[in-house]
């Protein structure tokens, strides 16, 4: 099955550096790889996603690369604020007729002002 | 719109306890419905996952079920529960018939086992 692998497992920063974490993955039929931030105590919800057509996609200080040969994928935060303080997850799965995806075991990304 | 409601928000139980977390969706038809847990420091285990009434797939043999009773129902359970079953439960549900689509997850179950 689909192994997920995630780091840095932390992260801090301060107010405006940027973030980028990473995520490698086995499955090479694996075709849409969502990311999920999860604030203290909430649900995840879903941020950024991309699929295997594109090599990047980008929604205002969030961006996400792709690389399927590689087999990796990153989350690139700019301008980070003390809000983008969460554990954010990124998770892969195939081209069937259900998204079980499988996650990484997250990053907890703290903002220091 | 669509929601998903989950219940109860937190649980305390003891071991050896049945168990029993209930996930309803409104507003779609026929979705994909998940359990997935998360332990403490790590990330999402997919737990089950169905496509319709009755029908569910476990990904990781445990003590625990779950079933479908009706369509938008989705019900975790156990017989006799452990202390490494302690952790925050989340359900899920996304589009049927459509892959890769994203997952929109309840507000969790947070359970302990003492």
């Amino acid at each position: 099955g689909e192994n997920v692998e995630q780091h840095p497992s932390t992260l801090s920063v301060q107010e405006g550096d940027s973030a980028v974490i990473k995520c490698t993955y086995s499955d090479s039929a694996s075709n849409y790889f969502p990311w999920y931030k999860q604030e203290l105590g909430k649900r995840p919800q879903l941020i950024i996603d991309i699929r295997s057509n594109v090599g990047e996609k980008k929604d205002q200080r969030i961006a996400v690369t792709l690389n399927k040969t590689a087999k990796h994928f990153s989350l690139h935060i700019t301008e980070t604020q003390p809000e983008d303080s969460a554990v954010y997850f990124c998770a892969a799965s195939r081209n069937s007729g259900y998204s079980t995806l499988t996650f990484g075991k997250g990053t907890m990304l703290l903002v220091s002002p | 719109s669509q929601t998903i409601h989950q219940w109860p928000a937190t649980l305390v139980q003891p071991v050896g306890s049945p168990l029993s977390l209930e996930c309803t969706v409104e507003g779609t038809s026929n979705p994909n419905l998940y359990w997935y847990r998360q332990a403490a420091g790590r990330g999402l285990q997919l737990l089950f996952y169905s496509v319709g009434i009755g029908q569910i797939s476990s990904e990781v043999p445990q003590n625990l079920s779950a079933s479908r009773p009706q369509d938008r129902q989705f019900i975790l359970s156990s017989k006799k529960l452990l202390l490494s079953d302690s952790g925050f439960y989340l359900c899920a549900w996304s589009l049927a018939g459509t892959a890769n689509t994203e997952a929109f997850f309840g507000q969790g179950t947070r359970l302990t086992v003492v």
